[in-house]
């Protein structure tokens, strides 16, 4: 059964950096759609980025809040999707979730138990 | 960016009743809107995409319609598990924007 199990989450200082990492089984994040979604406490869910495929050019989009702060790559030997998180901010608290866009139905269908991101001094 | 309204905010019903909870989107999303529950501690689960195609495993209770810009997601005789909170999400184009939640509470 395909599965991404997501790792990295701690505590932050405000200005700092965080890596998380989503690693994948029985499929290829190489040839999957990757998002990242997040919650913050008491939030609603807010989809923060997609890595796109290969074959589509690994193109790579970011909501505006965390556009130039953020970066999501990918290390196909490891089949591991990254979300790089530089200048953190208290509005970065939540928790991340990885998960998979299925392009047949444009809709995730595969998400992580999420990671816990908590940016504070 | 394409702005996703969902309506009510909170929700009070009984098991065994039936719920209707709507989304509207900014902009024409044709049938790119998906539907997942969230429970607390738990990761969302998509229940309903393409608009109304119901996900593999997922109740038939849980139902959808509309396209464009107006969407129902229906809960039929609602079960204890039912409670949770809903959102939409559009799937049209990035950014991928979610509703701002339903939350689904017990009366």
């Amino acid at each position: 059964e395909a599965q991404v199990v997501e790792s990295g989450g701690g505590l932050a200082m405000p200005g700092g950096f965080l890596r998380l990492s989503c690693a994948a089984s029985e499929f290829l994040v190489e040839t999957a759609w990757m998002n990242w979604v997040r919650q913050a406490p008491g939030k609603g869910l807010e989809w923060v980025g997609l890595m796109k495929p290969r074959a589509h050019g690994d193109t790579i989009e970011y909501a505006s809040a965390v556009e130039g702060r953020f970066i999501i790559s990918r290390d196909d030997s490891k089949n591991t999707l990254y979300l790089d998180m530089y200048l953190l901010g208290i509005e970065d608290t939540g928790v991340y979730y990885c998960t998979t866009m299925n392009r047949l139905k444009f809709a995730s269908d595969i998400w992580g138990q999420g990671t816990m991101v908590a940016v504070s001094s | 960016d394409i702005q996703m309204t969902q309506s009510p905010s909170f929700l009070s019903a009984s098991v065994g009743d039936r719920v209707t909870i709507t989304c509207r989107a900014s902009l024409n999303i044709r049938a790119f809107l998906s539907w997942y529950q969230k429970k607390p501690g738990t990761a969302p689960k998509l229940l309903l995409y393409s608009a109304s195609a119901l996900e593999s495993g997922v109740p038939s209770r849980f139902s959808a319609s509309g396209s464009g810009t107006d969407f129902t997601l229906t809960i039929d005789n609602l079960q204890p598990e039912d409670f949770a909170t809903y959102y939409c999400q559009q799937g049209f184009i990035a950014p991928y924007t979610f509703g701002q939640g339903t939350k689904l509470e017990t009366k």
